[in-house]
């Protein structure tokens, strides 16, 4: 079946520590996001790209950093930068027609 | 720039009453309009997209929407809510008919929480 898997689904950090979480899809699609989420906050878009080898910051890029080197995979990297980081992370993937979401990491720091 | 104003943080309804959830956008020009729902640690599902012709949206589990441009408005309604529907609804704008948001994502609401008393 086609869709949007994320790895892990919890995660645990400890400061100073970079972590990166994955997504994968399988859906061909070209654009990819990430959103972070946090209680009453709704969703933030943290990054997004619209094709291979290219990415654009969203509303809060920093101590966040992605890649792009396939169409499938958009994984980001949550870094010691990150003053903040436990939160409910978000991926999309998009046709021309509707946003598809993964089931979510949840990174906690310890 | 664009924002998203869900008014009610929390709403609880009767299994079998009739539901309503608030929405709100700034938007300069046309509006995409999308409401998603999100069951606990899940992600989003999408319910329905509004991006032109009629303003009543039908959607996915019984839910409709209505955009009403005087107001900037796209409040979400179903007729009878069963237990199942108890979830996080996220109202959302975007540039672009392609509801990822096309060039730079989405923006959502804070979000309603809705809780079904039996």
């Amino acid at each position: 079946d086609g869709g949007i898997t994320q790895s892990p689904k919890y995660l645990f950090r400890k400061e100073g520590q970079n972590v990166t979480l994955s997504c994968e899809q399988n859906l061909n699609h070209d654009a990819m996001y990430w959103y972070r989420q946090d209680p009453g906050q709704g969703l933030r878009l943290i990054y997004y790209s619209q094709i291979v080898n290219d990415f654009q910051k969203g509303d809060i890029a920093e101590g966040y950093s992605v890649s792009r080197e396939k169409k499938e995979s958009f994984p980001l990297t949550v870094t010691s930068a990150q003053k903040n980081p436990t939160a409910f992370y978000l991926c999309a993937s998009t046709d021309n027609t509707e946003a598809f979401f993964g089931q979510g990491t949840r990174l906690t720091v310890v | 720039a664009q924002s998203v104003t869900q008014p009610d943080i929390h709403i609880t309804v009767s299994e079998g009453a009739s539901l309503e959830l608030r929405c709100n956008y700034s938007y300069g020009a046309t509006p995409y309009l999308f409401w998603y729902v999100q069951s606990p640690g899940q992600g989003l599902q999408l319910l329905l997209k509004y991006f032109s012709g009629d303003t009543l949206v039908q959607g996915i589990k019984g839910f409709e929407a209505e955009f009403k441009r005087s107001q900037s408005s796209f409040n979400l309604r179903k007729p009878s809510v069963h237990w199942s529907d108890a979830a996080e609804y996220f109202c959302a704008v975007g540039e672009s008919q392609y509801s990822g948001g096309g060039a730079d994502g989405l923006t959502f609401g804070k979000g309603t929480h809705l809780i079904i008393q039996p």
